[in-house]
């Protein structure tokens, strides 16, 4: 059962406009969000997260949003430069969980000039 | 600052044989660590999470094992490898109990294709 959503597996937009990711998920215990960038061949970088306890946390270009009674959560990369191209994995865990994350299937983001 | 060491960076092997994958984590003590799979076009999937060593808990059946010899050290194997586990293997780690909302960080991957 797939617990993190991402139903777009593609984001074409262009370089300096701004890119919208977004993510859904079931499971009301969930209360840490992260999202996190992956190149080919390379390991998942970690970008920004939030907490259940706020609804926006901002780093640089990198904005996320939670909507807790809609269980969603958007990325916001603004503005967006050819170096973001990649895999955007949206990740959610449980206090009691030990740390484990749940993630998504990921969104191929393209940059073009 | 910490870094996590993972190796072989690609691996194939032929089905039957035996798999040893290491993680090594250093500038941390007590670390969480996890063991995900990605497969081809998908999400990243759970396959085990040591809390310390000697601690393992296995999040799916399958034909793998883990190991935690040392605080910071996590082992992936397998006595026979299946053409099923083929794919990206990724050590993580994160800060240990009582350290609530902290991210993962991952190694680099491994590479494996099971021929």
């Amino acid at each position: 059962d797939q617990q993190v959503k991402q139903n777009s597996p593609s984001l074409s937009v262009q370089e300096g406009r701004i890119s919208i990711l977004n993510c859904d998920y079931t499971n009301s215990m969930f209360d840490y969000f992260l999202w996190y960038k992956k190149y080919p061949a390379e390991g998942p970088t970690f970008l920004i997260s939030i907490s259940s306890i706020k609804d926006k946390n901002e780093d640089g270009r990198f904005t996320v949003f939670l909507n807790k009674s809609a269980k969603h959560l958007s990325l916001h990369i603004v503005p967006s430069q050819p170096g973001d191209s990649a895999v955007y994995f949206c990740a959610a865990s449980a206090t009691d969980s030990w740390g484990k994350l749940q993630f998504g299937a990921g969104t191929q983001v393209v940059v073009t000039p | 600052s910490q870094t996590i060491h993972q190796w072989p960076a690609t691996l194939v092997q032929p089905v039957g044989s035996p798999l040893s994958l290491e993680c090594t984590v250093e500038g941390t003590s007590n670390p969480n660590l996890y063991w995900y799979r990605q497969a081809a076009g998908r999400g990243l999937q759970l396959l085990f999470y040591s809390v310390g060593i000697g601690q393992i808990s296995s999040e799916v059946p399958q034909n793998l094992s883990a190991s935690r010899p040392q605080d910071r050290q996590f082992i992936l194997s397998s006595k026979k490898l299946l053409l099923s586990d083929s794919g990206f293997y990724l050590c993580a780690w994160s800060r240990g109990i009582g350290s609530y909302n902290s991210p993962l960080h991952f190694g680099n991957g491994t590479r494996l294709t099971v021929t």
